[in-house]
């Protein structure tokens, strides 16, 4: 069974206070994984895909690394508009669904 | 450019009865998917439709069947409605065999 880890669960960070959320993953012949931010309410909004150990990928203050067994996201200067609950999914060979772990629920206060 | 649409926004049913919920795909997408996500969890799959056929199936009883229509929009309907079908229900379009791009979702509520 295809398994996706996230933590911590919940982060609460001072505006400019730096982190990093991970994701790790226990899957047979991955063929991407993918973050998203999900604000309450609302559907997921696509940030990454990473596809290959060693890819990073960055928007605005967020970079997305990953390795053979875990991914991070990492939050750079945070401001409150970063708020969010942030996703991640995994999607094996052969497969067409996505696997998603329960999700990082962060608060930047100012 | 419409990202992926999906209607109602919210719908309040009661035990037993049936429901449809909507989604139009993201232009250019030919395949849709649809979650549920019950609230501080993250969405789990229910099936996949591509060429008007269900392509691949999450593991959800057989209350819950799909449709894929010719301009690929699709729907999602629940049968025999129970208080645990409660839950934010997610449509995703994609290019075949690409990223998934989400709808803003329709809460449905069971009493």
């Amino acid at each position: 069974e295809d398994q996706v880890t996230q933590s911590p669960e919940a982060l609460r960070l001072q505006e400019g206070e730096s982190s990093s959320l991970n994701c790790s993953y226990t899957v047979s012949g991955l063929r991407g994984l993918f973050w998203y931010r999900q604000d309450p309410g609302k559907g997921p909004e696509f940030l990454f895909t990473l596809y290959s150990a060693g890819e990073e990928k960055e928007k605005e203050r967020l970079k997305a690394t990953l390795t053979k067994k875990e991914s991070f996201l990492h939050i750079t200067a945070p401001k409150p508009e970063d708020s969010a609950t942030y996703l991640c999914a995994v999607r094996i060979y052969g497969n067409n669904r996505l696997a998603f772990g329960k999700g990082n629920q962060v608060v930047v206060i100012p | 450019d419409a990202g992926v649409t999906q209607s109602p926004t919210h719908l309040i049913k009661t035990r037993g009865q049936q429901v449809t919920l909507r989604c139009s795909p993201k232009s250019g997408h030919d395949t849709v998917s649809w979650y549920q996500q019950a609230l501080g969890q993250g969405p789990q799959f229910i099936f996949q439709y591509y060429e008007e056929e269900e392509r691949q199936r999450g593991n959800f009883p057989d209350r819950f069947s799909g449709h894929q229509f010719p301009n690929y929009s699709s729907e999602l309907n629940v049968n025999a409605l129970l208080l645990g079908d409660s839950a934010l229900y997610l449509c995703a379009s994609s290019p075949t065999g690409d990223t998934q791009y989400f709808g803003p979702g329709t809460r449905l509520t069971v009493l």
